[in-house]
């Protein structure tokens, strides 16, 4: 079954440090892996797209690792802000016709001062 | 360039009665999608639309239902409401199926009493 599963579930760091975010995935056969970050309220806003081929992505703060074999991605933040402060989620594209995207549950991000 | 619009931003509604969301993509944009977001099962795809024509659907009852126009806007029905309707409703464009990034627009908020 094709499935995306994210850890944690939520997270609260202090302001300034560091964190990783994971995402395991068994779609197949898989074609890209994404990230977006959604403020609450909010549309997703892309972070990074990594395919099958790319092991790491970054935007800014924002740095992606991706490991085909393990089937598993992570999103790590550097130096967070308040503004980090979100739900991220992990979509995986399926690489078929169907063009069907599955989702992750997402985990809470919260950044305190 | 204008991101992806939303109409209405919020919607209240009473169970069995029928509403239409409104999504117009970003401009040149030929596929949108659309999805359902509940604080319980997070981002479900409902359908996806690409040159006027549904390409694929979710699991939802047939209660939903969509459409594209040829300038690429599309709406988005739902017909005989329930409670468990209720939820954030996105929509989100990209220039073509397999474009690898899709812009989500802000979402319609529809409460069903």
């Amino acid at each position: 079954k094709n499935q995306v599963e994210q850890s944690p579930q939520s997270l609260i760091i202090l302001e300034g440090k560091n964190c990783t975010l994971q995402c395991n995935y068994t779609v197949s056969p898989f074609s890209n892996l994404r990230w977006y970050k959604q403020d609450t309220g909010r549309g997703p806003v892309s972070l990074t797209i990594m395919t099958f081929s790319e092991n790491t992505k970054s935007n800014g703060r924002y740095t992606a690792t991706l490991d085909a074999d393990t089937k598993q991605s992570s999103l790590h933040i550097t130096a967070s802000q308040l503004s980090d402060s979100a739900s991220y989620i992990c979509v995986v594209s399926l690489m078929d016709s169907s063009y069907k995207l599955i989702f992750g549950s997402g985990t809470r991000l919260l950044v305190r001062p | 360039k204008a991101g992806v619009t939303q109409t209405p931003r919020y919607l209240i509604k009473t169970r069995g009665q029928q509403v239409t969301l409104s999504c117009s993509p970003i401009s040149g944009h030929r596929s949108v999608s659309w999805y359902q977001q509940t604080p319980g099962q997070g981002l479900q795809f409902l359908f996806e639309y690409f040159s006027e024509t549904q390409r694929n659907k979710g699991n939802f009852p047939g209660r939903f239902s969509g459409r594209q126009f040829s300038n690429s806007r599309s709406e988005m029905n739902v017909s005989t409401l329930e409670l468990g309707d209720s939820a954030l409703y996105l929509c989100a464009s990209s220039l073509d199926r397999f474009q690898e990034t899709q812009y989500f627009g802000p979402g319609t908020r529809l409460l069903v009493l």
